[in-house]
């Protein structure tokens, strides 16, 4: 089956950095690359996606980029607040079969 | 909100107890998914149902038995847990199975002493 690893397991930086997660993932089939955001005491909430075919996809202060060769994604994101404290998980999967999710980033932005 | 509730927020259980763990979608979603969470691991999954209908059982042990009575309604009754089963366990539907998109609800934390 697959197997996602993700980096770093904890990352902190300042209020207005830029913060950065990778995965890999060992199924080249994998087409569909969720990251999910879970602040203390909720579920993991979606919060941006790419697909195979595309290479990067961004939204306001996030941003995500595949290489379909190297078979990894990451997570950007840009200007830090402190709001963007949480545990961030990357996924991969074959759409329509099961997601198999990384073990999760711990993100600290510091003000 | 995500539109997935889930009841009771946190639960604390005997090894000899029966409880069970209950989720509710209002997105009009046809699939829905238990998962469990463990510190330091990724969540895993458990059970997916889609149309009310179990398709995918990962090896789950027969202590944990879901119930999809309807395409809102997910349970997960529980009897004769160990410690090791605490953990957090997270309900997400998605739209259809096919449909990758999938919303959480913000879990149930179990402990069984």
């Amino acid at each position: 089956g697959e197997n996602v690893e993700q980096h770093p397991s904890t990352l902190s930086v300042q209020e207005g950095d830029s913060a950065v997660i990778k995965c890999t993932y060992s199924d080249s089939a994998s087409n569909y690359f969720p990251w999910y955001k879970q602040e203390l005491g909720k579920g993991p909430q979606l919060i941006i996606d790419i697909r195979s075919n595309v290479g990067e996809k961004k939204d306001q202060r996030i941003a995500v980029t595949l290489n379909k060769t190297a078979k990894h994604f990451s997570l950007h994101i840009t200007e830090t607040q402190p709001e963007d404290s949480a545990v961030y998980f990357c996924a991969a999967s074959v759409t329509g079969n099961q997601f198999y999710f990384g073990t999760g980033t711990s993100l600290t932005v510091i003000p | 909100e995500t539109g997935v509730t889930q009841t009771p927020r946190h639960l604390v259980m005997g090894m000899t107890n029966k409880k069970s763990l209950k989720c509710e979608q209002h997105l009009g979603h046809n699939a829905m998914y238990w998962y469990k969470q463990s510190a330091k691991k990724p969540l895993e999954l458990m059970f997916v149902y889609s149309l009310e209908e179990r398709v995918e059982n990962n090896s789950v042990p027969s202590r944990f038995s879901p119930e999809c009575p309807n395409s809102s309604h997910l349970f997960l009754h529980l009897h004769t847990l160990q410690p090791e089963d605490s953990a957090l366990y997270l309900c997400a539907s998605s739209q259809e199975r096919e449909r990758a998109e999938a919303f959480f609800g913000q879990g149930t934390r179990l402990t069984v002493v």
